[in-house]
């Protein structure tokens, strides 16, 4: 199994550019979420997916899309990039969520100039 | 004030001390995570709890319900076990979603 995988591990981005990361597992997990690491604070979650289809907000969500077509894949969408967004961007995913042992993926180091 | 509060923020230990990270929390949980992540960023779940202890080689996680408070212990420590260490709560309310802990970074020196 591969496991959580992240693509790309570094992204340079202009102000006002989109772009999408990946992020796949192969575990048949239901829950699977975005979260963004930022100094001096803890991991925040930006999105959340219980399921195929069914996807919701986290706790700053702004700025960001998500979709769930299927179990696999997740993917994270900045819709107009912006210097705020300069952060390290974690997805993970688990059975059914906080109470199942949590599986990351490498991260994304995101720099918007 | 966070609902996940980590002390020490930094801790720097000598090869073979007993060390202790603690992890107070401000709302019913139904579990609790200690996760590890490395000094190339990954991060890798160490224990999931809901009650009482684990131990996992030289990693001991408690848990105090009533008290809102975990601790995680390293015995024997290692410059190997070097990291920044990273307390999740699941809150009664929060659904699946975690609420993590800034963290503790971690140095073990030879």
């Amino acid at each position: 199994n591969a496991g959580v995988t992240q693509t790309p591990k570094f992204q340079v981005l202009k102000t006002g550019q989109s772009m999408t990361l990946q992020c796949a597992q192969d575990m048949n997990h239901e829950y699977m979420s975005w979260y963004r690491q930022d100094p001096g604070m803890g991991l925040r979650l930006i999105h959340y997916s219980v399921g195929a289809g069914i996807t919701d907000q986290g706790e700053v969500p702004n700025g960001y899309n998500v979709s769930r077509s299927t179990t696999e894949d997740f993917p994270l969408r900045l819709l107009s990039a912006a210097p705020s967004q300069t952060s390290v961007y974690f997805c993970a995913s688990s059975w059914t969520g906080g109470s199942y042992e949590q599986y990351f993926g490498p991260g994304t180091r995101l720099t918007v100039t | 004030k966070n609902e996940v509060e980590q002390s020490p923020q930094n801790l720097t230990a000598q090869e073979g001390e007993f060390i202790t990270i603690n992890c107070s929390y401000s709302v019913g949980i139904s579990a609790l995570h200690w996760l590890q992540q490395h000094p190339g960023g990954g991060i890798v779940s160490l224990f999931m709890l809901s009650s009482g202890k684990k131990k996992h080689g030289r990693l001991i996680a408690t848990i105090n319900i009533q008290e809102k408070h975990s601790s995680l212990h390293i015995t024997a420590s290692h410059p190997r076990d070097s990291a920044v260490y990273i307390c999740a709560v699941r809150s009664g309310t929060s659904g699946s979603r975690l609420t993590f802990g800034e963290g503790t970074q971690l140095t073990v020196n030879p």
